[in-house]
């Protein structure tokens, strides 16, 4: 039961270059998400897709990057990293977030750390 | 808008001591309610989840009623043990895109 699977779970960046967070989901979820997690600040929503073609802003996109070309994979593009980018990040899925069948399913969490 | 307030932390309790942690929602309509857990170094998990006035979801000894009438899901659990050391995140969800989450209760239990 693999679950959500997220690569790598450690990186150290320079600033301004470029890299690509991996995520993906082996339960035929429709909807994932990626959040970042700052000590104090609790879960913020970078982005977001509720199917393979469809992705949304969240809270925090600015910098950010992501597509969805197929139902399992939902890479996550830093475009030209950022001290204020260090962070730990989260991808999540779901077959639904509402209701009875409401459940986020977590990655264990790539830090990355932008110097 | 739509949001969650959960009791600021650290919590700091001792072995065997009973827990309560506040949430409380505000929310247009009829929101789905759930604890997760997210242990040291891991991502979160659920815990508990409730989708109605007046369910009850529990795990693991700890429980939550969904309550409409005062807006809350509190969390409870009788007798907290050492590995019960964690963040607490209360989340509601609205519609099929959108959750909302508190911004987390860290728990530290003393043996």
């Amino acid at each position: 039961n693999a679950g959500v699977t997220q690569t790598p779970k450690f990186q150290v960046l320079k600033t301004g270059q470029s890299m690509t967070l991996q995520c993906a989901q082996d339960m035929n979820h429709e909807y994932m998400s990626w959040y970042r997690q700052d000590p104090g600040m609790g879960l913020r929503l970078i982005h977001y897709s509720v199917g393979a073609g469809i992705t949304d802003q969240g809270e925090v996109p600015n910098g950010y990057n992501v597509s969805r070309s197929t139902t399992e994979d939902f890479p996550l593009r830093l475009l030209s990293a950022a001290p204020s980018q260090t962070s730990v990040y989260f991808c999540a899925s779901s077959y639904t977030l509402a209701g009875a069948r409401g459940e986020l399913f977590f990655g264990e969490g790539s830090r990355l750390t932008v110097l | 808008g739509d949001s969650v307030t959960q009791m600021e932390g650290p919590v700091t309790l001792s072995e065997e001591a009973f827990l309560t942690i506040n949430c409380t929602y505000t929310a247009t309509g009829y929101p789905s309610l759930f604890w997760y857990v997210q242990y040291p170094g891991e991502g979160l998990q659920l815990l508990l989840k409730a989708t109605k006035a007046d369910d009850k979801g529990s795990n693991k000894g700890f429980e939550a009623t969904y309550r409409k009438e005062t807006t809350s899901f509190h969390l409870e659990k009788g007798s907290v043990q050492v590995s019960d050391s964690a963040v607490y995140f209360c989340a509601l969800t609205l519609l099929d895109d959108k959750i909302i989450f508190g911004k987390g209760t860290r728990l530290h239990i003393l043996p």
